[in-house]
């Protein structure tokens, strides 16, 4: 039930594709989604966060789809670019900063020049 | 600091000896996270911190794993015994409540 499932393990982009990153969960208690990117070497960084009250969020090329009643959630890159080559997480808690996050297991993307 | 600090960034051990990291967050955040991240793999919960209220150590992996927490500041993760398995990078991260999630650099731990 605390488990957050991701998909792919690694993606391979050509520059200006779309990359798409999955992630589900179990526990209906989830009610904040957030995306980190990370860099090697790095901590990972919030990239973008949705609550299940909106379907869709955008900031810039990144979007998340939210499906609750399949308790699904993805990220879209549009408009890839090498610079966005990094490992990127969804997670899930219940509130924001209140409660420990559960992360998925990682999309290692690697976006071709 | 602008960000939340950990130290050492780089630490080699040898197995059975005990480790202590450390983690500076940032000022005003009153909850504190620490997480495991193995080579390739996601972000494995250890403990949460949040203000003067018992930690959530429901994430510690055995008891040869513990941390502290004074107050709102410095946080200490110890791990004793070290196994060849504790090997990994240990991240913290901090946040006010409500509050974003802010990430260190982590500590990586190798152990010989």
């Amino acid at each position: 039930q605390q488990q957050v499932k991701q998909s792919p393990q690694s993606l391979i982009v050509q520059k200006g594709g779309i990359s798409i990153i999955n992630c589900a969960y179990e526990n209906t208690a989830f009610d904040y989604f957030p995306w980190y990117q990370q860099f090697p070497g790095k901590g990972p960084a919030l990239l973008i966060a949705i609550r299940p009250d909106v379907s869709e969020k955008k900031e810039g090329r990144f979007t998340i789809s939210f499906n609750k009643s399949a308790k699904q959630f993805s990220l879209h890159i549009m408009d890839s670019q090498p610079g966005d080559s990094a490992t990127y997480f969804c997670a899930a808690s219940r509130g924001k900063g209140t409660y420990k996050y559960i992360f998925g297991t990682g999309t290692r993307l690697k976006v071709l020049a | 600091g602008a960000g939340v600090s950990q130290s050492p960034s780089n630490k080699v051990t040898e197995k059975g000896k005990d480790v202590e990291l450390r983690c500076d967050p940032i000022s005003g955040h009153t909850a504190l996270y620490w997480y495991r991240q193995r080579l390739g793999q996601g972000l494995e919960f250890l403990i949460y911190f949040q203000g003067n209220s018992a930690p959530d150590k429901s994430g510690l992996p055995s008891d040869r794993f513990s941390a502290e927490r004074t107050g709102e500041s410095v946080s200490t993760l110890t791990i004793q015994r070290t196994q060849q398995e504790d090997s990994a990078v240990y991240l913290c991260a901090s946040s006010r409540p409500a509050g974003e999630l802010f990430f260190g650099e982590g500590s990586r731990l190798t152990v010989l």
